[in-house]
Formats: C-alpha cells, sequence, structure tokens
C-alpha cells in the first residue's frame, strides 16, 4: 500500500462549490503539507502542518483552509471554488530537521473547477 | 528571495547513455538544501536525490549523480546508464537550512529516453 493516499485522485467542480481534498499517511511522520502544481510555475506550498495543533500558511493560502484531523490526515478545502484553482494538488509528508526537506508526495489530485 | 532556474526544458537520451540535467540557484544562505525530484506520467513525485550545502562531496544514489559546484551556485543531476523508467519530468528544488519549510522549485526538465 502507498504511503501517502490522496482521494479523490480527479474532481471536476463548478465554480462557487466547497471541495475537500483528503490525505492519509502511514509513514508516521508529524509533519504535512499542501503543495499546488501549475504548468511552468513548479509546486507552490498552500499550506503545512507540524502537528496536529499547529498549522502554518504557506506561500499561497488564500482561497484554500486545511484540517488536520489526526497525525495521519490532513485535508485540504476550497471553500468556494474558482476556475484558477485548477491545479494538479499534492500532499506531501516529511520526517524531522535535518531530513525535513524529504518530501515523500502523494499521487495528486487533479481538480478542474469549471 | 531564493530562485531556482532549470534553464533545459526539454532533453533526450539514448537508453544505456549518460544525461545531465543542469540546475542553478540564487540564494544568500550559506546553509541550506538541494533536492532533485522526479515526476513520472503516473504524477507522483519522487525524491532522486539530495546534497546538503556544507558537504563537499556530490552526492550519489545508485545510477544517479549530482555535480555541485557551490561557488557557481550550480547542482546538475547525472543519470548514468539510462533506462526507460528513467523517463520523466525532473525538478530541482531548494530549500534554506535553520528549520525552514519553503521548497522552491525550479520549473522542471522533461527526459524522454529513446529505446
Amino acid at each position: 500500500d502507498a504511503d501517502v493516499t490522496q482521494t479523490p485522485r480527479n474532481r471536476i467542480t463548478k465554480t462557487g462549490k466547497r471541495i475537500m481534498l483528503e490525505c492519509s499517511q502511514t509513514k508516521g511522520h508529524d509533519r504535512m503539507y499542501w503543495y499546488r502544481q501549475d504548468p511552468g510555475l513548479g509546486l507552490r506550498l498552500i499550506y503545512y502542518s507540524f502537528d496536529v495543533k499547529d498549522i502554518n500558511k504557506g506561500e499561497i493560502s488564500d482561497g484554500y483552509s486545511v484540517s488536520r484531523q489526526a497525525q495521519a490526515k490532513f485535508s485540504l478545502s476550497l471553500e468556494s471554488a474558482i476556475p484558477n484553482q485548477t491545479a494538479l494538488y499534492f500532499c506531501a509528508t516529511s520526517d524531522l530537521p535535518p531530513r525535513a526537506g524529504d518530501k515523500y508526495f502523494g499521487p495528486g489530485t487533479r481538480l478542474t473547477v469549471t | 528571495a531564493q530562485t531556482v532556474t532549470q534553464s533545459q526544458p526539454e532533453m533526450s537520451v539514448q537508453e544505456a547513455e549518460t544525461v545531465t540535467l543542469s540546475c542553478t540557484y540564487d540564494t544568500s544562505e550559506s546553509d541550506y538544501y538541494l533536492f532533485w525530484y522526479k515526476q513520472p506520467p503516473s504524477r507522483q513525485m519522487i525524491l532522486v536525490i539530495r546534497q546538503e550545502a556544507y558537504k563537499q562531496q556530490n552526492a550519489t544514489e545508485n545510477r544517479f549523480s549530482v555535480n555541485f559546484q557551490k561557488a557557481a551556485k550550480s547542482f546538475s543531476l547525472k543519470i548514468s546508464d539510462s533506462q526507460l523508467g528513467d523517463a520523466a519530468m525532473y525538478f530541482c528544488a531548494y530549500r534554506r537550512g535553520g528549520g525552514s519549510e519553503k521548497l522552491v522549485f525550479g520549473k522542471g526538465t522533461k527526459l524522454t529516453v529513446n529505446p
């Protein structure tokens, strides 16, 4: 079984809808992340969490919210989806420093907002 | 601000040959880490290799090795004995030391492996 799983793998939704992307991990890592990948822009950090009570904004958090339900679960919500949120979304985990840069990524969720 | 530049949008290599992917970065920090990630058609991002800036020795992982030139701020990835399964997008990434969570990615290089 994969260490980091994401659901759904693909999703098409309409403008204004609320949508939640879910992430689960079995690596036992405390740190979890949500990234967004757009063509030509690489990956950008949306939110990250060091533990259940520690949530931090990344570089592009506007329009997104997150919930860390347990050490192994970290969900990303789009409260009111808009077309420019169409992208590939990745969840990732990492170990503690000095290995914190070693990210373990899920398979990604391709989100299309029409 | 730190930036990572991959100047080769696409590269190709013959199976069993060697290919080098280029990456340069800009930083004023002395403590940092550099990474190469691979993204095959399956979309999953996979860590290929890591280099700590304080280490002079170039990192090696099986057929993958890096040429880390700290003064030139260059971090190239060499893939030896290329295999069809190496075909993917390759992203160079930078992370400042000292507990920073920000991983700065380049825009990627698409590698094609020809049989």
